[in-house]
């Protein structure tokens, strides 16, 4: 079985700093995705970047990009030039490529990621 | 377009009731999952749909828990002679096909209190 471990419970930035939150996975498959997920307070998750495992480049989404580690099994995100509006829970989520079919997303605890004006 | 909906929005039931939560999914979309998520812990999977076939039931934590979709759109969660640990919120989601490469698009999700 996947896991998905975010150490960080809680995270505090000054508005337009940048700040880079931590993920690591564990997994015995070689094909699968990665993903970034924000849950505002309002609760509705909303897909923030993905990253496929056979790509080296890391994935990048305006002001979010990934440090992708394979062989670390590391997946952090990084925010430029925060935003008041990225205050949220940021969850790092794992899936199985099982060639079309889907297990479900694996999801870590959580992040909560506060930007101070 | 519309969003995945769910109804209610928040559900307080006492201990030993049945309960349905009901999940609209972005139409013409394949697949269907339900998530449950404690307080402050990560969504955790619960099952899926493709169409009308459920096709993965296995994070459903006890016989208790029943998941339908009938028609392969609307789909039905039903937690029967509810318990206080399964107080949570309800997430839904849906995407256009089955596989990591189609986006999952959340709902809003149900608040469950049981008392």
């Amino acid at each position: 079985a996947q896991t998905v471990t975010q150490s960080q419970p809680e995270m505090s930035v000054q508005e337009a700093e940048t700040v880079t939150l931590s993920c690591t996975y564990d997994t015995s498959e070689n094909n699968y995705y990665l993903f970034w997920y924000k849950q505002p307070p309002s609760r509705q998750m909303i897909l923030v970047i993905r990253q496929e495992a056979y790509k080296q480049q890391n994935a990048t989404e305006n002001r979010f990009s990934v440090n992708f580690q394979k062989a670390a099994k590391s997946f952090s995100l990084k925010i430029s030039d925060s935003q008041l509006g990225d205050t949220a829970m940021y969850f790092c989520a794992f899936m199985e490529d099982s060639g079309g079919g889907a297990d479900g997303l694996t999801f870590g605890k959580g992040t909560h990621l506060i930007i101070q004006p | 377009g519309a969003g995945v909906s769910q109804s209610p929005r928040y559900k307080v039931a006492k201990r030993g009731q049945d309960v349905a939560l009901r999940c609209d999914p972005i139409s013409g979309h394949v697949s269907l999952f339900w998530y449950q998520q404690a307080l402050g812990q990560g969504p955790e999977f619960l099952t899926y749909f493709q169409n009308e076939a459920q096709l993965d039931k296995s994070g459903l934590p006890s016989d208790r828990f029943f998941a339908e979709r009938p028609e392969g759109s609307v789909s039905t969660l039903k937690i029967q002679r509810t318990q206080q640990e399964d107080s949570a919120v309800y997430l839904c989601a849906s995407s256009l096909a089955l596989g990591a490469l189609y986006e999952q698009y959340f709902g809003p999700g149900t608040r469950l209190t049981v008392t």
